[in-house]
């Protein structure tokens, strides 16, 4: 079955440190992978995708992501966090070559990012 | 550029009632999806339009819940009769294309809570 695991369901950072969020992904073929994040009452926000090429992608906010073919992996990344970046993040991906719906993402359950002072 | 609108944002009703969901895509974005995200779990797609046909409804409960786009523009998602497992944020996307690489905007979402 094709699915997208988040193992931590929070991570907690100092403003200023670096900070990962994980994601592991188990599709068939290569997929089309993705990050989101979500505000309290507001709708998923998209931060970056990966389709092909640099496995270094950059995004919105000074976020960025690696994607890692072998260990089938896109953790988010941020050189120095911010409180503001506290929120919710869902990586996603859009497997190819069938499995439903055109452009059909899936989303692991989501990580929450906390960010302290 | 306006967002993605949904309408209402909050609804609470009794088990057995009938509920229905608005959404009003981006301008010009051809494809529209509904999602349901229940507490602790990321998006599940429920179904997608494109224009105005059905693209995937794979993980619709039929027997409850129908959406139409009969415009091709705005939508509505209608469950009838609710169970309480349909507690959830119902979260509506739209994309200028339904290709795989195309971004999808999300709307606030219209958490509903079934008594």
């Amino acid at each position: 079955a094709q699915s997208v695991a988040q193992p931590e369901d929070q991570v907690n950072v100092a403003e200023g440190n670096p900070l990962t969020v994980k994601c592991t992904y188990s599709v068939s073929g290569n997929p089309y992978l993705f990050w989101y994040v979500q505000y309290p009452n507001r709708g998923l926000q998209f931060l970056l995708k990966y389709i092909t090429g640099d496995n270094l992608v950059k995004g919105s906010y000074g976020f960025e992501a690696e994607f890692n073919k072998s260990q089938t992996s896109f953790h988010l990344k941020k050189p120095s966090a911010l409180v503001s970046d506290s929120a919710l993040y869902f990586c996603a991906v859009r497997p190819l070559g069938g499995g439903g719906g055109y452009n059909k993402l899936i989303f692991g359950a989501g990580t929450r990012l906390a960010v302290h002072p | 550029e306006a967002g993605v609108a949904q309408s209402p944002r909050y609804k609470i009703i009794e088990k057995r009632q009938s509920v229905a969901f608005w959404c009003n895509p981006i301008s010009g974005h051809a494809t529209l999806y509904w999602y349901q995200q229940i507490l602790g779990q990321g998006p599940k797609l429920l179904i997608q339009f494109q224009n105005n046909g059905v693209v995937d409804d794979s993980q619709l409960p039929k027997d409850r819940f129908s959406a139409e786009r009969l415009k091709g523009v705005d939508s509505t998602l209608k469950i009838q009769p609710a169970k309480l497992e349909d507690s959830a944020v119902y979260l509506c996307a739209s994309s200028f294309r339904g290709g795989s690489y195309n971004e999808q905007f999300f709307g606030p979402g219209t958490r509903l809570t079934v008594l």
